[in-house]
């Protein structure tokens, strides 16, 4: 059964990186079925999907979303099974929960959530 | 980007009676092999999202049969046939036809 666990810092200054992990449990980061996916939840509820990357025709493959496609990296890491997340200039407006989530590319659905990370961005 | 628009924001229901959420995309989510690409997911307090449909109408694995989703095209609907308790929450729908893929704003079930 296939497991996320999140990991990192809860506060981010202004200007400064967020930086998130997601280590993967009970299968692979470079597993050719699935997508490996951030998505945030600010303040308010709404759910806003980040990014995502998948092994994919012997290469890896990202897809960003458009609000933060200038901002965002999002890294496979096949020696430790795990993908990370990395927003640069931060601001306020980041605040949010972060959750990274597995994507079926077959039956097009996100079908195994991490556990949510609060990151707070403040000085 | 697709657009996703849910109705109502807030949903307050009586257990045992039947409950319905809307949701509209800006364009057609139909795929080339007749697939709708819409899917509902349910936010319990404190929980991360869960799936309850996909790709319009197919329920996921341990879901219960009171819900039920339908639509074609760009006009969807999810439906608790008698809401029960432990469905009070954030219902959300989502488009997965295309990058940058997008939800719905929520819809929130409370009991009354």
């Amino acid at each position: 059964q296939v497991q996320l666990h999140q990991s990192g810092p809860g506060l981010v200054k202004p200007s400064q990186t967020l930086s998130l992990t997601c280590a993967i449990s009970g299968d692979s980061v470079s597993s050719t079925s699935f997508a490996w996916n951030w998505i945030r939840q600010s303040p308010p509820g709404g759910l806003e999907w980040l990014g995502r990357t998948y092994y994919h025709m012997s290469k890896w493959n990202y897809e960003y979303g458009t609000s933060v496609k200038s901002r965002i990296t999002i890294s496979p890491d096949t020696s430790k099974n795990q993908f990370s997340l990395q927003l640069n200039s931060v601001t306020p407006e980041d605040t949010a929960v972060y959750y990274c989530a597995r994507w079926d590319h077959m039956s097009r659905y996100f079908d195994c959530w991490g556990q949510g990370a609060l990151v707070t961005v403040s000085s | 980007d697709i657009v996703m628009t849910q109705s109502p924001l807030s949903l307050p229901v009586t257990p045992g009676e039947p409950a319905s959420i809307s949701c509209r995309s800006s364009q057609s989510l139909l795929y080339s092999d007749g697939s709708n690409c819409l899917g509902w997911y349910l936010q319990r307090p404190g929980q991360s999202p869960q799936l309850l449909i996909y790709l319009g109408s197919n329920r996921a694995s341990g879901v219960p049969d009171r819900f039920s989703g339908s639509g074609s095209g760009s006009d969807f609907t999810l439906k608790i046939s008698r809401v029960e308790a432990e469905d009070v929450g954030i219902y959300y729908c989502m488009q997965t036809l295309q990058s940058p893929l997008s939800f719905g704003g929520g819809t929130k079930v409370e009991i009354k």
